[in-house]
């Protein structure tokens, strides 16, 4: 089954403490982002990755990093978490060609105490 | 990217049409016109997109006016589970800035 996977699905952290998201596909898709939500903002794009080794800062990258290793896996690591990054995390995939849309992961609810 | 404008919330009867409106006044010639909706907390799903052509699949269809400067998403039967909030995002696949901006939506109540 064709599917994008994140892990944990629920985590609950103290600030500081460094911490990381995975994201994995099963689609060989080239591009790969990283979005948060938060309420009243909408989703917001954090980081994208349009190949291996490739990656761009979103609108609101200030407190993540990620890396691209290989095509399938997408981490998004928190350094030293804070409270403001609290929110509700979603991966997606893409083949990133015209006609192509994402397809969006089931979400990573994050608390940072 | 061209932003979009979409009213805040709907309400549409169960068997009814839901037709869901976007503004992209500003939008690009090769930019694309998607829909995606999300259902309560869950990943946004992949509703249609569509350039300039109307289009439809086995979930909605999607008018684009002829000026492409708005669209509208139609929900031929909604049913309760169609209630969501609902994207229009306007947006190009090329070599650089691949920002796919979500805006607030609408949030679409299918009543009973």
């Amino acid at each position: 089954e064709a599917q994008v996977t994140q892990n944990p699905r629920y985590l609950i952290t103290v600030t500081g403490k460094k911490l990381t998201v995975t994201c994995s596909q099963n689609m060989n898709h080239e591009y790969m982002s990283w979005y948060r939500q938060d309420p009243g903002l909408g989703l917001r794009q954090i980081y994208y990755s349009m190949n291996v080794e490739v990656t761009d800062k979103g609108d609101v990258p200030e407190g993540y990093k990620v890396s691209r290793k290989e095509k399938r896996n997408f981490p998004l690591i928190l350094e030293s978490p804070s409270p403001n990054q609290t929110s509700l995390y979603f991966c997606a995939s893409s083949w990133g060609r015209v006609t192509d849309t994402q397809y969006f992961g089931p979400g990573t609810r994050l608390t940072v105490l | 990217d061209a932003k979009t404008t979409q009213p805040t919330s709907m309400d549409c009867a169960e068997g009814r049409a839901a037709n869901l409106p976007c503004n992209h006044s500003t939008i690009s010639g090769n930019e694309y016109v998607y829909w995606y909706r999300q259902i309560h907390s869950q990943g946004p799903q992949y509703i249609i997109h569509g350039l300039k052509n109307n289009e439809t699949n086995e979930m909605a269809s999607l008018i684009i006016t002829e000026d492409r400067k708005s669209s509208t998403l139609i929900l031929p039967h909604a049913t309760l589970r169609d209630t969501a909030v609902y994207y229009c995002i306007v947006f190009r696949w090329g070599n650089y800035g691949q920002n796919f901006v979500f805006g607030p939506g609408t949030r679409l109540s299918v009543l009973p």
